[in-house]
């Protein structure tokens, strides 16, 4: 069956070090992969998307690498803020034109002063 | 711009009753809303998709007499919980495609029945 593994232990860094999370999958041959932020009580909030033949994406100081041999994405924060703790979520979809997402279970980021 | 919003909230409700959230998409039109569940610590688990003046499709194991959708418009889809009981409470998420394959989600109902 499809299984999406994201680092279930909370990583904790110090402000203006790079985070970098990752998002294993199985069993899957997404066509495009997500990732979100979602904060305690709120629902997700959109940050990046990655399609299957990219290698890599960037967007201000986030940045998503996507290795379908590895069956693997990067999520990188550059010099990250306290403002970035939250949860990060990855995303999966089968195919380019339907959006059903499959979700793992998120990783939880801590960035001390 | 891309906003979806929902309410309430929060609901508290006694066990038996029906509870029914709304989804809106604010500044967009949306054929397609999504409606999610997730228990804490778990990832979003998806429930439906909600398809403007069709039926909805249930993903696998989810109750289509329990959890009834109406996407009744291209701004708003509308989940009721029917007989609720305690093993219902979570955190309902929706969510609506714009036109492209970013997903836009709402805030988030936060369902405790008693």
């Amino acid at each position: 069956s499809q299984k999406i593994e994201q680092n279930s232990e909370a990583l904790n860094i110090q402000e203006g070090k790079t985070a970098t999370l990752t998002c294993n999958y199985t069993n899957y041959s997404p066509a495009y992969l997500q990732w979100y932020r979602q904060d305690p009580g709120r629902g997700p909030v959109f940050l990046l998307l990655i399609r299957e033949n990219e290698k890599e994406k960037r967007k201000e100081r986030l940045k998503v690498t996507f290795d379908t041999t590895l069956k693997q994405s990067l999520f990188h924060i550059t010099a990250s803020q306290p403002a970035d703790s939250a949860t990060y979520l990855c995303a999966l979809a089968p195919g380019s034109g339907y959006s059903t997402l499959t979700f793992g279970k998120g990783t939880m980021l801590l960035v001390s002063p | 711009g891309a906003v979806v919003s929902q309410h309430p909230s929060r609901v508290i409700c006694k066990s038996g009753t029906s509870v029914k959230i709304e989804c809106r998409s604010l500044d967009f039109q949306a054929t397609t809303m999504f409606w999610y569940r997730q228990f804490p610590k778990q990832s979003l688990m998806l429930m439906a998709t909600s398809n403007e003046g069709s039926k909805a499709t249930y993903e696998q194991g989810v109750e289509k007499d329990k959890f009834l959708i109406n996407h009744a418009s291209l701004t708003l889809s509308t989940l009721t919980v029917t007989s609720a009981h305690p093993e219902d409470s979570s955190f309902y998420i929706c969510s609506a495609v714009q036109g492209g394959n970013e997903q836009f989600f709402g805030p988030g109902t936060r369902l405790t029945v008693l």
